[in-house]
């Protein structure tokens, strides 16, 4: 079944220290979007990159998209500590219903 | 900002008993969904839902679920017979655009059966 597995699964770095969070999926997909979860709350959209685009850059997150290895990687430049948070990649696959399958997701702790 | 939102925020049952959580999707959204989140797992698909009628379903989503838009705003899913199992944060999502594009989430609904 296509699905976002990720790692690793718990990343523990200091404010101002980049974290990278990786992402594969299965099947072939449309898209693949980053979602972000504060502790017991909803999810929040972050970024999304379609198949046929290799990097994307919003504020200071970068993406990079590798179909041929079907994987992903989102990138947070200069943490802070308010980027506490679980992070989930999402992939989006042909079906026209607009499904999105989950990964595991990340959990980012930033230490002050 | 429009948001989607979801009631109750916490709902405790004893197993057996029929739950329905409600939603309220972003007004000029057509696309709706249901996801569910047991503690510390992943977001798991339930079901989709356009133009009153589901569109796709996971293997979860068995009889024991249903959904409805019963009034053009609200958006519910009903479990009949809850079990211990569906203890879980569910979330309803909506979009405008179908295939692609961000879901919008609620903040969930944190259904707990005893």
């Amino acid at each position: 079944s296509q699905q976002g597995e990720e790692d690793p699964q718990a990343l523990s770095i200091q404010e101002g220290e980049n974290a990278t969070m990786n992402c594969s999926y299965k099947t072939s997909i449309n898209n693949l979007q980053w979602y972000r979860q504060n502790s017991g709350r909803g999810l929040v959209h972050l970024i999304l990159i379609r198949s046929n685009e290799r990097e994307k850059h919003s504020g200071r997150l970068r993406v990079t998209l590798d179909t041929s290895k079907k994987s992903s990687s989102l990138l947070i430049t200069a943490s802070r500590a308010a980027d506490t948070a679980s992070y989930f990649c999402a992939t989006a696959g042909s079906s026209n219903t607009g499904k999105l399958i989950f990964g595991q997701g990340t959990t980012l702790q930033v230490k002050p | 900002e429009p948001e989607v939102t979801q009631t109750p925020s916490h709902q405790v049952t004893q197993m057996g008993q029929e739950v329905i959580l409600r939603c309220v999707p972003i007004s000029n959204h057509l696309y709706f969904y249901w996801y569910r989140q047991i503690l510390g797992q992943k977001v798991e698909f339930l079901v989709s839902f356009y133009n009153n009628e589901i569109s796709e379903k996971s293997e979860i989503f068995d009889d024991q679920f249903s959904v409805e838009r019963p009034d053009g705003s609200n958006f519910t899913l009903k479990i009949r017979s809850t079990k211990l199992e569906d203890s879980a944060m569910y979330f309803c999502a909506s979009r405008r655009t179908p295939a692609t594009g961000e879901l919008f989430f609620g903040e969930g609904s944190r259904l707990t059966v005893l």
